[in-house]
């Protein structure tokens, strides 16, 4: 069955650092992939996504590449704030039967220091 | 109107209790999903909803009840819970035929 595998965590970095989080996916057909945030106490926010090879996804200075040759999805960003500490889900989408279903990695607890 | 709301935020119950939880959206979306989330972890599906017709269900314990009256709305019955079954539940929604899932901000229910 499909599914992604996300970089173990959890990642602490300084503020303006620079941020990659691995993501790669194992799938059957040409997914989705996407990057959910969920900051503390929050529900799931859907930061970006790619429905096709090559796309790029990009929100709020944040980025993820569709590769398809090496099957990955990885998040980054130039600069981090104190304000993107949250748990980063990783995830892809494919048709199942009459609907869609979700497959998200294990999260990737970031905390940002000042 | 693009958003998924659930209802109560919170909720306490005992052991003995029945209670339900609530989802709505009003996007004209024919699929609706139930999700567990434990802290830390990612969401674990539940139930799916297409068209009004449970279409999967994760081999979840009878205690808990999916509903799906109508097109916008879902339910999540309650009964007998455990202490183990305290989480956020999350509702989604997506449109056939396309990728995009709404969340909602989900209920955080604790059994005591």
């Amino acid at each position: 069955g499909d599914s992604v595998t996300q970089m173990e965590g959890p990642v602490t970095l300084s503020e303006e650092a620079f941020l990659t989080i691995n993501c790669t996916y194992t799938a059957t057909g040409y997914p989705s992939l996407f990057w959910y945030v969920q900051y503390p106490g929050e529900g799931l926010q859907l930061l970006l996504k790619a429905t096709k090879a090559d796309d790029k996804g990009s929100n709020k200075g944040f980025e993820a590449t569709y590769r398809k040759e090496t099957t990955s999805f990885h998040l980054e960003k130039g600069s981090v704030q104190v304000s993107d500490s949250a748990v980063y889900f990783c995830a892809l989408s494919e048709r199942s039967g009459s609907a869609r279903q979700l497959t998200f990695g294990s999260g990737t607890q970031l905390t940002v220091l000042p | 109107d693009t958003e998924v709301t659930q209802t109560p935020k919170h909720l306490v119950m005992g052991m003995t209790n029945k209670k339900s939880l609530k989802c709505e959206q009003h996007m004209g979306h024919r699929a609706m999903y139930w999700y567990k989330q434990k802290a830390k972890k990612p969401p674990e599906l539940m139930f799916v909803y297409s068209y009004e017709k449970l279409s999967i269900n994760e081999s979840v314990p009878s205690r808990f009840s999916p509903e799906c009256p109508n097109s916008s709305l879902l339910n999540l019955h309650l009964h007998a819970l455990q202490p183990e079954d305290s989480a956020l539940y999350l509702c989604a929604s997506s449109q056939s035929g396309t990728p995009l899932f709404f969340f909602g901000p989900g209920t955080r229910l604790t059994v005591l």
